[in-house]
């Protein structure tokens, strides 16, 4: 099993609707963090959390929304798909106990808002 | 958060030819984190550079981290096929990342 798991892989919506997409893992991690990637824009930091209590913007939060459910979990949600929230999705985790700080990614989430 | 610059977006090379990018900041840097990401993937970790002047390998990569923290390079001897995808340096402040835009390696058989 990944160690990142996100769910759906593949998600098509209409304008206006309120999607959900869900990150989980498996590998103990304090950090949690959601980036969007887009065609020549790299990736993006939507919005990251250093714990469950911690929910913090990054620099692109606008239109979305986030929940740490727990320490494994963090999902964002759209409240109102547009579509120019059309992207890849990431979510990635990192730890703060240890001395690197490298992100591991999950596989991502294609969104298409049509 | 730090930004960083990699200049150009794309570069093509020839299996078996040495390829070089390099990552420039305005400002010093805490650290700075080499991901690679390959076509239709996620971006994955490659190493982390921390002192002024360290240099890294990896296999046929070499990273290094520049004198003054404001520059880095990755240097990949005799590219293969397997090279190719988006190579992204990254800043890192307070733990959280800013990714630039990165630059994607094709590689010509």
């Amino acid at each position: 099993d990944a160690d990142v798991t996100q769910t759906p892989r593949n998600r098509i919506t209409k304008t206006g609707k309120r999607i959900m997409l869900e990150c989980s893992q498996t590998k103990g991690h304090d950090r949690m963090y959601w980036y969007r990637q887009d065609p020549g824009l790299g990736l993006r930091l939507i919005y990251y959390s250093f714990d469950v209590k911690d929910i913090n913007k990054g620099e692109i939060s606008d239109g979305y929304s986030v929940s740490r459910q727990a320490q494994a979990k963090f999902s964002l949600s759209l409240e109102s798909a547009i579509p120019n929230q059309t992207a890849l999705y990431f979510c990635a985790t990192s730890d703060s106990q240890t001395g690197s700080y490298g992100y591991t990614f999950g596989s991502g989430t294609r969104l298409t808002v049509v | 958060g730090q930004q960083v610059m990699q200049i150009p977006q794309y570069q093509h090379v020839q299996e078996g030819e040495d390829f070089t990018t390099y990552c420039n900041s305005s400002t010093t840097l805490s650290n700075i984190q080499w991901y690679k990401q390959r076509p239709g993937g996620h971006p994955v970790f490659l190493i982390q550079l921390v002192k002024s002047g360290e240099v890294k390998k990896q296999k046929r990569l070499t990273f290094q981290f520049g004198e003054a923290k404001k520059n880095s390079s990755l240097h990949i001897t005799a590219t293969q096929t397997t090279d190719v995808g988006t190579y992204f340096c990254v800043a890192g402040a307070n733990s959280k990342l800013t990714f630039g835009k990165g630059i994607t390696l094709s590689v010509r058989p």
